[in-house]
């Protein structure tokens, strides 16, 4: 079975540049995060998605980061524009909604620089 | 507010000897707790959890993990490491009754020297 999937590894852009990235979960999980992780720093929650549904984004900043999961499936977090301060290590994880606790796996994560 | 510590960001030992990685969280919930492992470059491997029973938990590889309710600690033990246990740390939290939201420490870098 194929883990969670990130494209790409690696970004380095400039500020004010827009980035993407993308995230293919594990076959049949129907829930999906992003988490942000900041060098020496424990990954926090920036959104999580229910199918189709952003169920809890709270976390999110809205000015510049939107999240997309059309289909339910893949699932794409953009910035627009990036600041020096989104430099960080962006994860994906997945999970199947039965049983309780669902438990989160987890992709390699995007290393974003930002100069 | 909800937190989990780990209180030490970096701990050295050598080969072959025991190591002890602190976790404590703040909760007026219950809660469900995790050690997951981040070795460089890859994502987080979930290590072990406590979801209910046993207070004393195992992973096929070693480390074990005892769940303190009155402490509110979750110590992850191992006691011989190797080489190949080093890697990041991280604590995780789940409260019972809330979202799946997953609350984690800062991590623990344990490096193992020959």
């Amino acid at each position: 079975e194929a883990g969670v999937v990130q494209s790409p590894r690696y970004k380095i852009i400039e500020k004010k540049q827009p980035v993407a990235f993308w995230c293919n979960p594990i076959s049949g999980h129907n829930t999906l995060y992003w988490y942000l992780q900041n060098l020496g720093q424990g990954p926090e929650l920036l959104i999580r998605y229910e199918n189709e549904e952003a169920v809890d984004d709270s976390q999110l900043p809205k000015d510049r980061f939107s999240a997309e999961r059309l289909k339910g499936v893949d699932s794409t977090l953009k910035i627009q524009p990036a600041e020096l301060g989104d430099s960080a290590v962006y994860l994906c994880a997945s999970s199947h909604n039965q049983g309780h606790p669902y438990e989160q796996y987890f992709g390699p994560g995007t290393r974003l620089t930002v100069t | 507010a909800q937190s989990v510590t780990q209180l030490d960001s970096q701990v050295p030992v050598f080969e072959e000897a025991p190591v002890e990685l602190r976790c404590n969280y703040s909760s007026s919930v219950s809660v469900y707790l995790f050690w997951y492992v981040q070795y460089p470059n890859q994502g987080l491997q979930l290590l072990l959890k406590y979801l209910s029973g046993s207070t004393l938990v195992k992973s096929i590889n070693g480390f074990e993990a005892e769940f303190n309710k009155s402490q509110t600690s979750f110590h992850l033990r191992k006691p011989s490491v190797h080489i190949s246990d080093t890697a990041e740390y991280f604590c995780a939290v789940q409260y019972q009754g809330g979202s799946e939201k997953l609350v984690f420490g800062k991590g623990t870098k344990l490096t193992v020297n020959p």
